[in-house]
């Protein structure tokens, strides 16, 4: 167990739909990272926080966004949904200044039909 | 970051040890090498990492080269459990006023089968 928490495990929903993936870092971790993980694309850096700043982005859509909480807990919004957006998607985090290690949660499976 | 090459498979016996190369010949002083591996759709689970010198720890022994060109990850008895997709990526950790960067950066791997 990383102690990264991701929810929900699994989600099936229509093209267009909009839907919203949760991530609790470990404790005391400042960092989240998202990550997508589709069969043809292998693990992509989707976009980083730290401490509730936006810190890096990577490959991600327009029609996704995430944000950082004051209580450290991000939120992954994924919207117009189309049926390539469907992936595992990975949160990770990573305790700030000293902390060199990133742990992965177990996940969200997205179904998009 | 530095570009890293492995094998995209390798084989090994149960309860052998299993040895996964990497090369990362860019890779500059202040990058680390790490290990994570993948099982089955599960979340990529951190091995180990180094910066020059071999490390060890209760999974895995890490040992890089004195050029840092190149390094291994060394599963000492391998299970069937260890059956998995194993990454190494090469990182670099850089702090701007105190905060620090680096996200991980993935490749192809090695798809490492342990078998009876």
């Amino acid at each position: 167990d990383s102690g990264v928490t991701q929810t929900p495990k699994h989600l099936i929903t229509a093209t267009g739909q909009r839907v919203t993936l949760r991530c609790s870092p470990r404790s005391g971790d400042l960092s989240v990272y998202w990550y997508q993980q589709s069969l043809d694309q292998g693990l992509q850096f989707l976009i980083q926080y730290y401490n509730g700043e936006e810190r890096a982005k990577g490959n991600i859509l327009e029609r996704f966004s995430a944000q950082q909480f004051p209580d450290l807990h991000s939120e992954l919004n994924l919207s117009s949904l189309e049926l390539g957006d469907s992936a595992l998607y990975f949160c990770a985090s990573r305790t700030g200044n000293s902390g060199n290690t990133i742990y992965f949660g177990e996940g969200s499976w997205l179904t998009v039909v | 970051d530095a570009k890293t090459t492995q094998p995209p498979s390798m084989d090994c016996a149960e309860g052998r040890a299993a040895n996964l190369p990497c090369n990362h010949s860019t890779i500059s002083g202040n990058e680390y090498v790490y290990w994570y591996r993948q099982i089955h759709s599960q979340g990529p689970q951190y091995i180990i990492h180094g910066l020059k010198n071999n490390e060890t720890n209760e999974m895995a022994s890490l040992i890089i080269t004195e050029d840092r060109k190149s390094s291994t990850l060394i599963l000492p008895h391998a299970t069937l459990r260890d059956t998995a997709v194993y990454y190494c990526i090469v990182r670099l950790f850089t702090f701007a006023g105190g905060t620090s960067y680096g996200k991980l950066t993935f490749g192809q791997g090695t798809i490492l089968t342990v078998h009876p």
